[in-house]
């Protein structure tokens, strides 16, 4: 089964607004989760490293203040799109690692965003 | 920065013709992983590839890991209309890195 959720599954937002999406580690206690940005028939790009108790490692290119990660537990990260624009609407992906440090991911279901 | 390189983009194939696409990293990999994503959906892992010259199967899947440990590939013997979707190749750095970076994905449609 599933060892990854996230919600919610999609969600419409106006320009402007902001728009939490969660990140739960269903079966193991995650100190370290991903955020991917995933654009219609593309790949996943690789957006911030979430780290439990500290704060997120963003990747270059990615703003700070635009995309708030917050990994208060080992088991949820949060995703806040803060001031949603339409060039943000795309399919946000969490994933969290293996189990004992091995090295696959485990992706969540993913949340389409669309901003109007 | 690390850049994975992946292709081809698109292969379409006959029901029951072989499929291969490939993987070529920049640097040198710590390990090379496959995932595999059905339209709407999200990635599944489906292997990881660690030592040099590696090769594995699962069923009518192959995954090689070359040599120099900087390419990949995923061969698909007699392909089904179930193996449809995009097969990424994902190349990690390992040691205390967990980040993977992905290639841009093989879409594979199956013509029964």
């Amino acid at each position: 089964g599933a060892v990854v959720s996230q919600h919610p599954s999609w969600v419409i937002c106006k320009s402007g607004t902001s728009v939490k999406i969660e990140c739960r580690s269903l079966d193991f206690q995650a100190t370290t989760m991903f955020w991917y940005r995933q654009f219609p028939k593309q790949s996943l790009m690789l957006m911030a490293t979430s780290n439990e108790g500290s704060k997120a490692t963003y990747e270059q290119g990615v703003e700070k203040d635009k995309f708030l990660i917050n990994h208060a537990s080992l088991t949820l990260s949060t995703l806040t799109v803060t001031s949603a624009h339409p060039e943000d609407s795309s399919f946000y992906i969490c994933s969290r690692t293996g189990v004992g440090g091995s090295y696959e991911q485990y992706f969540g279901p993913g949340t389409r965003l669309t901003v109007t | 920065g690390q850049q994975v390189m992946q292709i081809p983009q698109y292969q379409h194939v006959q029901e029951g013709e072989d499929f291969t696409t490939y993987c070529n990293s920049s640097t040198t990999l710590s390990n090379i992983q496959w995932y595999k994503q059905r339209p709407g959906g999200h990635p599944v892992f489906l292997i990881q590839l660690v030592k040099s010259g590696e090769v594995k199967k699962q069923k009518r899947l192959t995954f090689q890991f070359g040599e120099a440990k900087k390419n990949s590939s995923l061969h698909i013997t007699a392909t089904q209309t179930t193996d449809v979707g995009t097969y990424f190749c994902a190349g990690g750095s390992g040691g205390s890195n967990y980040k993977l970076t992905f290639g841009k994905g093989t879409l594979l449609t199956v013509n029964p």
